[in-house]
């Protein structure tokens, strides 16, 4: 398996409190994704990396902000979290450029109550 | 707009029978196809891809997809299905140009009878 740790891997929080999740990596990847999977709707993006301090939105970025000040760490945080963000969220990495597969973190169970 | 397409939502199969999952992708340019699988609780795993030239293409666990550029398809194929194939099955497609986000199909959930 790809050197992907998410942190933490189960959270319950109350409704309008801040959350943040956490991806490491050790296979310094330069593109970093952050997905929520929720039955019905598959895997659905909500903001990438590019590289460091580089960033950018995905299909479903609202209420969710990002920030990526190392190449091995990529931050995805509720600022105010709401029933709607209840979901499992995972990292996935891949290297630059065509041809290339994305890897997967083992998922975060997020319940906000 | 980028998008995949999948049909099935939910298959149930006894074992031994030969599976066929729908896959169809929208976008404006050269691509990279994928299919991914989730086994119960855990996490996506890469099950075989496309990137370029024999548009048949071979996976672990017998898996194989075929590309189709005219039809804009990549279905994944099992010649007799096993009872630990049961899983969720996802394509995925990824231009080859630009950003490179995988845009991902809603899943098609395998259920195989022993």
């Amino acid at each position: 398996d790809a050197g992907i740790t998410q942190s933490p891997r189960h959270k319950v929080t109350e409704t309008g409190t801040p959350v943040t999740l956490r991806c490491h990596q050790t296979e310094n990847h330069r593109y970093m994704y952050w997905y929520r999977q929720d039955p019905g709707h598959g895997l659905r993006l909500i903001h990438y990396s590019y590289g460091v301090k580089d960033t950018d939105k995905g299909e479903v970025s609202d209420g969710y902000s990002v920030s990526r000040s190392k190449t091995e760490d990529f931050l995805l945080t509720l600022e105010s979290a709401t029933s709607s963000q209840t979901s499992v969220y995972f990292c996935a990495i891949s290297l630059q450029g065509r041809d290339t597969e994305a890897f997967f973190g083992q998922g975060t169970r997020l319940t906000v109550v | 707009a980028q998008s995949v397409s999948q049909h099935n939502h939910h298959v149930i199969l006894s074992e031994a029978a030969s599976l066929e999952l729908g896959c169809n992708y929208s976008y404006g340019g050269t691509v990279n196809l994928f299919w991914y699988v989730q086994y119960p609780g855990q996490h996506l795993q890469l099950l075989l891809k496309y990137f370029s030239g024999d548009p048949l293409v071979k996976g672990i666990k017998g898996f194989e997809a075929e590309f189709i550029k005219s039809k804009f398809s990549f279905n994944l194929r099992k010649p007799s299905v096993q009872w630990s194939d049961t899983a969720e099955y996802f394509c995925a497609v990824k231009g080859t140009s630009g950003t490179y986000k995988y845009i991902f199909g809603t899943g098609t959930r395998l259920k195989v009878l022993a």
